[in-house]
């Protein structure tokens, strides 16, 4: 079935350092990419979307393009804040209407000033 | 700006018990699920609801589980006899087109231990 994977944490950064973040999945067809966020004591927030080959999610200086040639679909941004700490969760949603959302397992983010 | 909203953020309940998870999804979106996260676990789908019925459900959503939209806004998730592996953060979430093109919207989540 469909699935979702992504680099074990939890991943420890300076300010300013430079992330990756990395997430291949398995999926018949052709999915829609997301990828979500959780900030302490919140709930899942989208952080950017893809939605055919090769686009480009990008929000608050993250970035992700999808890949079909690799099936990957990596977070990254250039410079991390200490705000930017929390867990990011990769998914994919099938080609249906109210599909769900498959989840990666999440990897956890701390920056440290 | 919308959102959806859970309650309770917190639910300890003795096993065997029934409880019933509220949400509040956002008003206009036609799309409702339910996820849960094991404490260290991956997010699991676990129903999706549309249009007055389950549209999708996982195999982890058996015969103890149910939902309803008992009226025009809240839409519940209930356990009829907890067991001790059900104690996760359950995430209620909505959308208005299906989250093939569109966001789905997470609710904070209800907590639940069962002991």
């Amino acid at each position: 079935g469909d699935s979702v994977t992504q680099m074990e944490g939890p991943v420890t950064l300076s300010e300013e350092a430079f992330l990756t973040i990395n997430c291949t999945y398995t999926a018949t067809g052709y999915p829609s990419l997301f990828w979500y966020v959780q900030y302490p004591g919140e709930g899942l927030q989208l952080l950017l979307k893809a939605t055919k080959a090769d686009d480009k999610g990008s929000n608050k200086g993250f970035e992700a393009t999808y890949r079909k040639e690799t099936t990957s679909f990596h977070l990254e941004k250039g410079s991390v804040q200490v705000s930017d700490s929390a867990v990011y969760f990769c998914a994919l949603s099938r080609n249906q209407a109210g599909t769900a959302l498959i989840f990666g397992k999440g990897t956890t983010l701390s920056v440290s000033s | 700006e919308p959102e959806v909203t859970q309650t309770p953020s917190h639910q300890v309940t003795q096993m065997g018990q029934e409880v019933i998870l509220r949400c509040v999804p956002i008003s206009n979106h036609l799309y409702f699920y339910w996820y849960r996260q094991i404490l260290g676990q991956k997010v699991e789908f676990l129903v999706s609801f549309y249009n007055n019925e389950i549209s999708e459900k996982s195999e982890i959503f058996d015969d103890q589980f149910s939902v309803e939209r008992p009226d025009g806004s809240n839409f519940t998730l209930k356990i009829r006899s907890t067991k001790l592996e059900d104690s996760a953060m359950y995430f209620c979430a909505s959308s208005d087109h299906g989250t093939r093109n569109t966001e789905a919207f997470f609710g904070q989540g209800t907590r639940l231990t069962v002991v």
